[in-house]
């Protein structure tokens, strides 16, 4: 079955600079890739996703790129802000939706 | 149109009863998943389902956990004789026909079950 691996577990930065998630996955019939946003104690929330007829996909602050050959894709956040703070998770699907195991986003004053 | 509604929000049983989670998908939505996330890790998959149908178990133990979802009423997800290590949050998912793997999950606010 799917696998989904996350990079890293933990990521500072500082306020306004950017932040980079990356992930991979192992099977290659996988088509679609989404990211959710959970923050202390709360749903999970999707924030961007991707299909695999697409390489990148940007939403304001947010983008995400996809590279189909290399079986990875990332998730990047530029000029971040203190509520972007939360833990992130990348998912991959093949008939079922996957998750990593999450990277914890602090944003530093 | 309200969410994805879950309940109990907290649940509190000793080793050896039984859990009973439930989950009211979105309006309209046919499709349910269950996670089940453990303290500082990710969300793991455990079971998939359509009404009166079990698509995808291949993340449930295979003892004493069970899924359904019934014709009529919320789903449910039933944990025997709990032990410590089934402690977690329990999160239910929805989705819409046609978009069970290609679309949007949206997620209730989990059940976070303590066994003491």
């Amino acid at each position: 079955g799917e696998n989904v691996e996350q990079h890293p577990s933990t990521l500072s930065v500082q306020e306004g600079d950017s932040a980079v998630i990356k992930c991979t996955y192992s099977d290659s019939a996988s088509n679609y890739f989404p990211w959710y946003k959970q923050e202390l104690g709360k749903r999970p929330q999707l924030i961007i996703d991707i299909r695999s007829n697409v390489g990148e996909k940007k939403d304001q602050r947010i983008a995400v790129t996809l590279n189909k050959t290399a079986k990875h894709f990332s998730l990047h956040i530029t000029e971040t802000q203190p509520e972007d703070s939360a833990v992130y998770f990348c998912a991959a699907s093949k008939g079922k939706i996957i998750f990593g195991k999450g990277t914890r986003l602090h944003i530093l004053p | 149109n309200a969410g994805v509604m879950q309940n109990p929000r907290h649940l509190v049983r000793r080793r050896g009863q039984e859990a009973r989670l439930r989950c009211s998908p979105m309006k309209g939505h046919s499709h349910v998943y269950w996670y089940r996330q453990l303290p500082e890790e990710g969300l793991k998959f455990m079971v998939y389902l359509q009404k009166e149908n079990i698509i995808d178990e291949s993340g449930m133990p295979k003892e004493r956990f069970s899924a359904e979802f019934p014709k009529e009423g919320p789903s449910i997800l039933r944990i025997q004789q709990v032990v410590r290590g089934d402690s977690a949050a329990y999160f239910c998912a929805s989705s819409p026909p046609g978009q069970w793997d290609t679309g949007e999950l949206f997620f209730g606010e989990g059940s976070r079950l303590t066994v003491l």
